[in-house]
C-alpha cells in the first residue's frame, strides 16, 4: 500500500494479558521500525527489521517484548504479560533504505492502554 | 551519545504571527536532521529534512528550517502561523551508521490563538 497501516488503532488490556500489534509497511519498503511514545512525547526506538531479519534491536526490552516480520504478513509487536508502564502509543515506520539520511514514513500508531 | 533537545515544551502564538521552534543536537559528524509534525491522534508527518548542501531548507505547509553547524541548531520557522498549525512538533536526528534509527527530541506543543 501507499501508507503504513497499523492495527488496531486502540487496544485495551488488563495487566498480565498479552498484547499484539500489527504493521503493514509501504509496499517496496525493506525496513520497518517500531517506536514507543509515552505521555505524548519521548519517542523511544524499540527494534527495526530488514525484510524478515532483525536489523537493530538495541531498544527492545529484554523481557516480555518480541517482534517479527514474516514474508507476506504484516509485521507484529507482541507484549507478553503487559504492565501498566507499557501503556503508550506504538508507532511503526517503514523506509526503503536504512542510512542516516533515510526518510521514514510513519503509521498512525496503536494506542495501548493497560488497566 | 547523540541527543536532541527542544528547549521549549510549549509555545503559544497568535494566528498570523511568525513562529520559531528551537532544536539543538549533539552529534559528532554531519547530522541528518528532520522535523516532524504530529496532529492530535495522528502519526508523524515529515515537514522537512536536511542532509547536506544549502543550510536553509524548505518544507511543506510553508515551513522552513536553517541548519547552523556552529550552534548545533536546526530551528524550524514559519512566517505566518495558521490555526491549523496547532500540533506537536518533533525534531529528530538520523544516525550516520546504517541503522535508519531516529533520535527524537522531547517535542514542542504549539498552540495558536485566534
Amino acid at each position: 500500500g501507499e501508507e503504513v497501516a497499523q492495527t488496531p488503532k486502540h487496544l485495551v488490556r488488563g495487566e498480565g494479558q498479552k498484547a499484539k500489534l500489527y504493521c503493514a509497511p509501504i509496499k517496496g519498503h525493506s525496513y520497518v521500525f517500531w517506536y514507543q511514545q509515552v505521555l505524548k512525547n519521548e519517542f523511544k526506538f524499540l527494534i527495526s527489521f530488514q525484510n524478515e531479519n532483525v536489523f537493530d534491536e538495541t531498544g527492545m526490552p529484554k523481557e516480555r517484548f518480541s517482534a517479527k516480520c514474516l514474508p507476506n504478513s504484516p509485521c507484529s509487536l507482541e507484549i507478553q504479560a503487559t504492565k501498566l508502564e507499557d501503556s503508550a502509543v506504538y508507532f511503526c515506520a517503514s523506509s526503503q533504505f536504512a542510512g542516516g539520511a533515510t526518510e521514514a514514513f510513519f503509521g498512525q500508531g496503536t494506542r495501548l492502554t493497560v488497566v | 551519545a547523540q541527543s536532541v533537545t527542544q528547549p521549549d515544551i510549549h509555545i503559544t502564538v497568535s494566528e498570523g504571527a511568525s513562529l520559531e521552534l528551537r532544536c539543538n543536537y549533539s552529534y559528532g559528524a554531519t547530522p541528518y536532521l528532520f522535523w516532524y509534525v504530529q496532529s492530535p491522534g495522528q502519526g508523524l508527518q515529515l515537514l522537512l529534512k536536511y542532509f547536506s548542501g544549502d543550510t536553509l531548507v524548505q518544507g511543506i505547509k510553508g515551513f522552513e528550517a536553517e541548519f547552523k553547524r556552529s550552534q548545533s541548531s536546526f530551528n524550524l520557522r514559519k512566517p505566518s502561523v495558521h490555526w491549523s498549525d496547532a500540533a506537536e512538533y518533533f525534531c529528530a536526528v538520523g544516525q550516520s551508521s546504517n541503522t535508519g534509527k531516529l533520535i527524537f527530541g522531547q517535542g514542542t506543543t504549539l498552540q495558536v490563538k485566534p
